[in-house]
């Protein structure tokens, strides 16, 4: 099973500042098909997960473009370029390379 | 409208069986799979299992197997996800999920609270 860990675990953010967080696997999460199937998922409390980020760094639709995603292979990072009141909540990387699917702990974000 | 809906909230007690479903809707149900989430109180989420409603192919995380049964009915565009025998621990809220085209879950239900207490 594809072990993902996230870094840091909370993450105390200045609204209109840069926050970052790392997603890293065990192993390598490029498919067979050449793909990288590792995404980016918020929720806010109550909520259901949204879908921010795919194959490592396509915005999904309506997602704003602060919010930008890079990597590689076993390396993951999301970035929110100046955060928003909007982006507190908790972040998880999610692979599905490699079933069994799995999640990210979580990074928490909320502001100073 | 794409979207899945999930049945409402649940409270069982120890021993009971359960059901609860995910109704899709606004697109070809039967070509996507559906994964099922589950997320413990204050946890983060963990991915149960899988299903191809088209025909009915499903695979388990090595945690839910034996645990729960996922199954689908095309007839009415709905999968299901079962227990047996609940116990305390399985109080969590449970989420469909489909992903899109691209293999990312772009699609979730509003997700099911299940409370199981004696």
């Amino acid at each position: 099973e594809i072990v993902l860990t996230q870094t840091p675990l909370f993450s105390p953010v200045t609204l209109g500042r840069p926050a970052s967080i790392s997603c890293r696997s065990n192993q390598s999460l490029v498919h067979s098909d050449g793909n990288t199937y590792l995404s980016w998922l918020h929720q806010r409390p109550g909520q259901p997960p949204r879908l921010l980020i795919y194959n490592i760094s396509k915005r999904f639709s309506g997602v704003p473009d602060r919010f930008s995603g890079s990597g590689a292979g076993t390396h993951f990072t999301l970035k929110i370029s100046r955060v928003e009141g909007e982006d507190v909540g908790i972040y998880y990387c999610t692979q599905a390379t490699l079933f069994p699917f799995t999640f990210g702990p979580g990074t928490k974000v909320h502001i100073k | 409208e794409v979207q899945l809906v999930q049945s409402g909230a649940e409270v069982k007690k120890p021993g009971e069986s359960l059901t609860i479903s995910c109704a899709a809707s606004g697109y070809n149900f039967a070509k996507y799979w559906i994964g099922w989430v589950r997320q413990l109180p204050g946890k983060g989420p963990e991915w149960m299992g899988i299903i191809f409603p088209g025909d009915s192919d499903t695979g388990y995380s090595p945690s839910f197997k034996g645990q729960v049964t996922i199954s689908a009915d095309k007839s009415i565009s709905t999968t299901y996800l079962q227990w047996g025998t609940l116990t305390a621990s399985d109080t969590a809220t449970y989420y469909c999920a489909r992903p899109s085209d691209e293999d990312a879950f772009d699609l979730w239900g509003q997700g099911t609270l299940v409370t199981v207490s004696s």
